[in-house]
């Protein structure tokens, strides 16, 4: 597609449930990233994929959380047994080095969870 | 990772050149520094990137000085439209990409 696609874009669940955040990066893109963002807060990095390879998922929240990404391209955030502050903005971004330069991410429009 | 500072937030007047300043003072040689813009409700968009000295495209102009240890986002000419969230990131690929806490802009008529 033409941009970094995130599905649902609304998620609404109870506490307890289990949920799976998608996202499609642009064609082509080896770099995968996912971030959290509460309501006015900044960006809160979770995990960044490489290929299918995750070098640091030192910013998942707890074990609940885990993300997988399969050939190369689209990734799963999973987060289980949902708690109320797990509610949030999840955004996905791709990227694609040329080069020696530095990453430029392209974001998608996230998905906006509540957890109830 | 080379944290970055910037100001909570600033005010501007439509019009008027405004200039945002982010401090990093612990950058890396390889590390680039790239500002991205947030609207509500949207992930935040590439604006632009530079390693040293000056970039410009048509939206913005990146100040680095020579000791790369800040680097001031320039936007000339400020419409309403451009109220937004703007954020620094300090870094290079195949790493962990750490925003900081984003400097709120509110331009007025």
């Amino acid at each position: 597609g033409a941009g970094v696609s995130q599905s649902p874009s609304n998620k609404v669940t109870e506490k307890g449930k289990d949920v799976e955040l998608r996202c499609d990066p642009i064609s082509g893109h080896t770099a995968l990233y996912w971030y959290r963002q509460s309501l006015g807060q900044g960006l809160e990095f979770l995990i960044y994929f490489q290929g299918n390879s995750a070098p640091d998922k030192s910013g998942l929240p707890s074990d609940r959380f885990s993300a997988e990404r399969t050939g190369g391209s689209v990734s799963t955030l999973t987060i289980q047994r949902t708690q109320q502050e797990d509610s949030a903005v999840y955004l996905c971004a791709s990227s694609s080095l040329l080069g020696v330069q530095g990453e430029k991410l392209f974001f998608g429009s996230g998905t906006q969870l509540s957890v109830l | 990772l080379a944290k970055t500072t910037q100001p909570i937030s600033m005010d501007s007047y439509e019009g008027q050149e405004v200039n945002i300043t982010c401090s990093h003072n612990n950058i890396a040689t390889n590390d680039y520094i790239t500002w991205y813009q947030q609207f509500p409700s949207q992930g935040p968009r590439f604006i632009i990137q530079g390693y040293k000295t000056k970039v410009t495209n048509e939206v913005a102009s990146l100040f680095i000085p020579a000791d790369r240890k800040s680097s001031t986002l320039s936007l000339p000419r400020v419409s309403l439209s451009d109220t937004a969230v703007y954020y620094c990131l300090v870094g290079r690929g195949f790493q962990k990409l750490v925003f900081g806490t984003g400097t709120r802009l509110l331009v007025s008529p």
